[in-house]
C-alpha cells in the first residue's frame, strides 16, 4: 500500500531564505505527483505536477524534483517571503486515475 | 463559476442526524472528486465522478456516506446517521478532463467543514 510521509511537519524560518520541504514515497510505480498549498480554513491550490518520466518542474520562486527510484520528492523555495506561510502537501497519483494519496503536510512560518 | 463553490462551508450536526453538502465544480469539467481531510492530516479519497457516472467509491468510509452528481454537474455528499468520527472537512474537487487525474490539473473548493457534537 503506498504512503506518502512529509518531513519536517513544521518548519519555521527567517524571510528570505532558501528552503527544502521534502515528501517521499514508499511505492515507486507512480503516474505523477503534485504540489499543493492550504491556507487555513481554504482549499488546496496545485503548484506543481511532475509527470512520472520528468525530473523536476519549475514555477517562480518554486522548483520540484522528483527521484522515482528513491521514492522522493523535493520542494525547494528561494527567497522566502511571508507570504509563502502555508501548509504545502505532496501527493501521489499511483495506481489509479483518480485516487491521490497524500502527506500530512508541512506547516511553513516564514518570520518577516 | 470561477471556481469550484462548495456549501455549506460550516455545518454542526448532532449525532445521529443527516447532512448533505453540495459542490458546485467549475463549468465544464467532467470530472469530480470528494475528499475527507481530518484535522492535521492530508485529504483522503471518498470517491470519483465522471460526468454523472461514479466510476470509483472505494473510499467511502461506510454505508452511510452516499454521494450523486444525476445531471453531470452539481454532486451531493450526503451522510446519514452522523458520528462523531464523521468531522472533517469535505473538499470537492474537479478537473477538465474524464481522464480523472491523467494530464488535467485539480481544482479544489474551499471544503465543506462538519462537527458531529
Amino acid at each position: 500500500k503506498q504512503e506518502v510521509t512529509q518531513i519536517p511537519a513544521a518548519l519555521s524560518v527567517p524571510e528570505g531564505e532558501n528552503l527544502v520541504l521534502n515528501c517521499s514515497f514508499t511505492d515507486s510505480a507512480i503516474y505523477n505527483l503534485q504540489w499543493f498549498r492550504q491556507d487555513p480554513g481554504k482549499g488546496l491550490t496545485s503548484l506543481l505536477l511532475i509527470q512520472s518520466s520528468q525530473r523536476e518542474q519549475t514555477s517562480g520562486r518554486l522548483n520540484a524534483s522528483l527521484d522515482k527510484s528513491s521514492g522522493r520528492s523535493t520542494l525547494y523555495i528561494a527567497a522566502s517571503q511571508p507570504g509563502d506561510s502555508a501548509t504545502y502537501l505532496c501527493a501521489v497519483n499511483a495506481d489509479s486515475n483518480y485516487q491521490l494519496i497524500w502527506g500530512a503536510g508541512t506547516k511553513l512560518i516564514i518570520k518577516p | 463559476g470561477a471556481g469550484v463553490s462548495q456549501s455549506p462551508r460550516y455545518k454542526v450536526a448532532k449525532r445521529g442526524q443527516d447532512v448533505a453538502l453540495r459542490c458546485d465544480p467549475i463549468s465544464g469539467h467532467v470530472s469530480l472528486f470528494w475528499y475527507q481531510q481530518a484535522l492535521g492530516q492530508g485529504p483522503e479519497f471518498l470517491t470519483y465522478f465522471q460526468n454523472e457516472a461514479q466510476l470509483d467509491k472505494s473510499g467511502l468510509p461506510s454505508d452511510r456516506f452516499f454521494a450523486e452528481r444525476p445531471e453531470g454537474s452539481v454532486s451531493t455528499l450526503k451522510i446519514q446517521r452522523t458520528q462523531q468520527e464523521d468531522s472533517a472537512v469535505y473538499l470537492c474537487a474537479s478537473s477538465l478532463g474524464g481522464q480523472g487525474l491523467l494530464g488535467n490539473t485539480i481544482y479544489f473548493g474551499e471544503g465543506s467543514w462538519l462537527t458531529v457534537v
